[in-house]
């Protein structure tokens, strides 16, 4: 079946610096979606990707929707100690009907920043 | 609205009992799912609910799970009985219509069957 692939699966950085991440798949998607989980609550939406190319910004977090429509790119510029969690994407490959079939998560990258 | 609230949020269970999650969606909300998170599976979707219909179940690991939505308000999750592979965290999200996008997940149920 459909999966996807995210990288790194977990970083340690210091506060301040930028982030990148990945998520990749060798299906298409016509939807990317990014979560963030922190310990003990439910994901989160952060973005959301509709079209190849496509470049959005929530804040410090910045996502892309990759030309092949095979991944996607969420960077956050400037971490602060609040940004520790793990960051899903998720792919989802029809917007209507089937939704329970097409639509997968990624395994996360777990994120620790250092004062 | 409190958003999506789920009970319990821990349970501890021995192996061959029944478990019970229960889940109250945002009011207002027509889709209900019921996710399962493990470290080596990650999330998955095991099924959800469309006006308290159950529309995809094919997540649904085995005969031992069910699900059920009496009304727009409820809903629950059955295993019976249970197993130590069946602990994980169990998410339940809300969504207007359907589409991950719009869907609120619940702070989970932390489900440990030893």
């Amino acid at each position: 079946g459909q999966q996807l692939n995210q990288s790194p699966q977990s970083m340690f950085i210091q506060e301040g610096e930028d982030v990148s991440m990945n998520c990749t798949s060798s299906s298409i998607f016509n939807t990317w979606l990014w979560y963030k989980q922190d310990p003990g609550e439910g994901p989160v939406l952060l973005i959301a990707l509709y079209k190849a190319g496509e470049l959005t910004s929530n804040g410090r977090l910045t996502a892309q929707f990759g030309i092949t429509r095979k991944d996607s790119f969420l960077n956050i510029s400037a971490s602060i100690p609040s940004d520790v969690g793990i960051y899903f994407c998720a792919g989802q490959t029809s917007d209507v009907d089937n939704y329970g079939q097409n639509f997968v998560f990624g395994p996360g990258t777990r994120l620790s920043v250092l004062p | 609205d409190a958003g999506v609230i789920q009970s319990p949020r821990h349970e501890v269970t021995e192996m061959g009992q029944e478990v019970t999650l229960r889940c109250k969606p945002i009011s207002g909300h027509d889709y209900l799912f019921w996710y399962r998170q493990t470290m080596m599976r990650g999330l998955e979707l095991l099924i959800y609910f469309n006006n308290n219909v159950p529309i995809d179940d094919s997540g649904m690991p085995e005969d031992r799970f069910s699900a059920k939505m009496p009304n727009a308000s409820f809903s629950t999750l059955k295993i019976q009985p249970s197993e130590p592979r069946d602990s994980a965290v169990y998410f339940c999200a809300s969504s207007l219509r359907v589409g991950l996008r719009e869907a609120f997940f619940g702070q989970g149920t932390r489900l440990t069957v030893v």
